[in-house]
């Protein structure tokens, strides 16, 4: 049972295009979702979070877009660069739910 | 800055052998996670653990012990390795819980042959 849908598997974007990736989720009760980056044979790590209580959280060229009513979220990537090129999860929890992750978006910046 | 240390880094096994992956924090992080990571599935919770001496089941714990003696560290282990437990394993620790940030260790790339 997969709580939170991930969408596209995989994205090939131009250098200094948008990049953009998509997650869905069913439970209600998430109030926390966080992005995490992993670049080959490294863990991920954590790029940027929000919780529901904002639209949109903003850090550098990374920004997240959330919509409770339809309850998506989604990444963009601004200006993306080569450097870029990682697999990118999304994320989330809530309530007596444990963190679980969608299934991951591999991104390649072509320069 | 050693933050998530995981040992080893790669292991092949046959079916039926047992292991121990071990997994070392020094940020004097509360929890602890193991998490394996497959292709199209995302990250997985096998088990995690609160606080020293504690641990409890994940999404995905059939075939896996844990233990928690010292709280940096965490240990995971194989009874019976099967080939479905080929995967990468990732161990992870945050400081007071998983709606925080979690800090992944580096990986062990796990055969099942």
């Amino acid at each position: 049972q997969q709580q939170v849908k991930q969408s596209p598997q995989s994205l090939i974007v131009q250098k200094g295009g948008i990049s953009i990736i998509n997650c869905a989720y069913e439970n209600t009760a998430f109030d926390y979702f966080p992005w995490y980056q992993q670049f080959p044979g490294k863990g991920p790590a954590l790029l940027i979070a929000i919780r529901p209580d904002v639209s949109e959280k903003k850090e550098g060229r990374f920004t997240i877009s959330f919509n409770k009513s339809a309850k998506q979220f989604s990444l963009h990537i601004m200006d993306s660069q080569p450097g870029d090129s990682a697999t990118y999860f999304c994320a989330a929890i809530g309530g007596a739910q444990k963190l679980v992750f969608g299934q991951g978006t591999r991104l390649t910046i072509n320069p | 800055n050693a933050g998530v240390t995981q040992t080893p880094k790669f292991r092949i096994l046959k079916i039926g052998q047992s292991m121990t992956l071990q997994c070392t924090q020094d940020m004097n992080h509360n929890y602890m996670y193991w998490y394996r990571q497959d292709p199209g599935m995302g990250l997985r919770l096998i088990h995690y653990s609160v606080g020293e001496g504690t641990t409890a089941k994940g999404e995905v714990p059939d075939g896996y012990n844990v233990s928690r003696l010292k709280k940096q560290n965490f240990l995971l282990g194989l009874e019976s390795a099967a080939p479905s437990q080929t995967s990468v394993y990732f161990c992870a620790s945050s400081l007071g819980g998983p709606n925080e940030k979690l800090f992944f260790g580096s990986g062990t790339q796990l055969s099942v042959l």
